[in-house]
């Protein structure tokens, strides 16, 4: 695997379920993102973790939570969603996050919320 | 106002033209700007980034900086169909945080 990967792609759930996006980059990055995209909309970010250390969190819902358990893999744990959520969600590495490096994008999960 | 401006089009070009766009920001104090392609259903791919003004060149693609302006621009050279997609301009607000453009979709005409 080259870059930065993303499972699943597709994923559809009810309102009542819990799962989770899985992101990992094999580029030896140290920051990671997560992005939401919806339609007719810029990418919004969501979170930022730096070295494994949560460093920005755009008021996002409680609904979203987040999850660096090392600096390869990001996770992002969705409950009791609601149907606005549905987007393609995009997860992002760069080399640093003290210093301006572009970021790399997954391929990213399209979640649509029933 | 947006904090980064782009017009959403569609821009259509012929093939073989030059296609020209444009992304306007708001925070004067932005240091480093970049150009994202997505096709559709695609994540962004990154094209180029830019620092400093003027011009800056890869292959077809010119990134142009004008920070008096606020104002960074994209040309593609020699169009082809494959460069038909969205194209994303992404501002750095402070040292660590991106802001998107709605992004500007461009189609090239056979």
């Amino acid at each position: 695997e080259t870059g930065v990967t993303q499972t699943p792609r597709h994923l559809v759930m009810g309102m009542t379920n819990k799962k989770s996006l899985k992101c990992e980059q094999h580029l030896g990055h140290n920051a990671m993102y997560w992005y939401k995209q919806s339609a007719k909309k810029p990418l919004e970010l969501m979170f930022v973790y730096s070295l494994e250390e949560r460093v920005e969190n755009n008021s996002v819902p409680s609904r979203f939570s987040p999850e660096c358990p090392n600096s390869s893999h990001l996770f992002l744990h969705l409950h009791t969603l609601q149907p606005e959520d549905s987007a393609l969600y995009l997860c992002a590495s760069s080399q640093s996050w003290s210093v301006t490096y572009e970021q790399y994008f997954g391929p990213g999960t399209r979640l649509t919320v029933t | 106002q947006k904090e980064v401006e782009q017009n959403s089009g569609p821009l259509s070009v012929p093939e073989g033209a030059i296609a020209s766009l444009n992304c306007t920001y708001s925070d004067r104090g932005s240091q480093s700007f970049f150009w994202y392609r997505q096709y559709s259903g695609k994540s962004p791919e990154l094209i180029m980034f830019i620092y400093s003004n003027g011009d800056k060149e890869d292959g077809r693609f010119t990134a142009q900086l004008n920070k008096a302006s606020q104002y960074v621009s994209l040309l593609i050279r020699d169009s082809q169909p494959s460069d038909s997609a969205t194209y994303l301009c992404a501002v750095t607000r402070s040292a660590r945080q991106l802001t998107f453009g709605s992004g500007t979709q461009l189609t090239v005409l056979p």
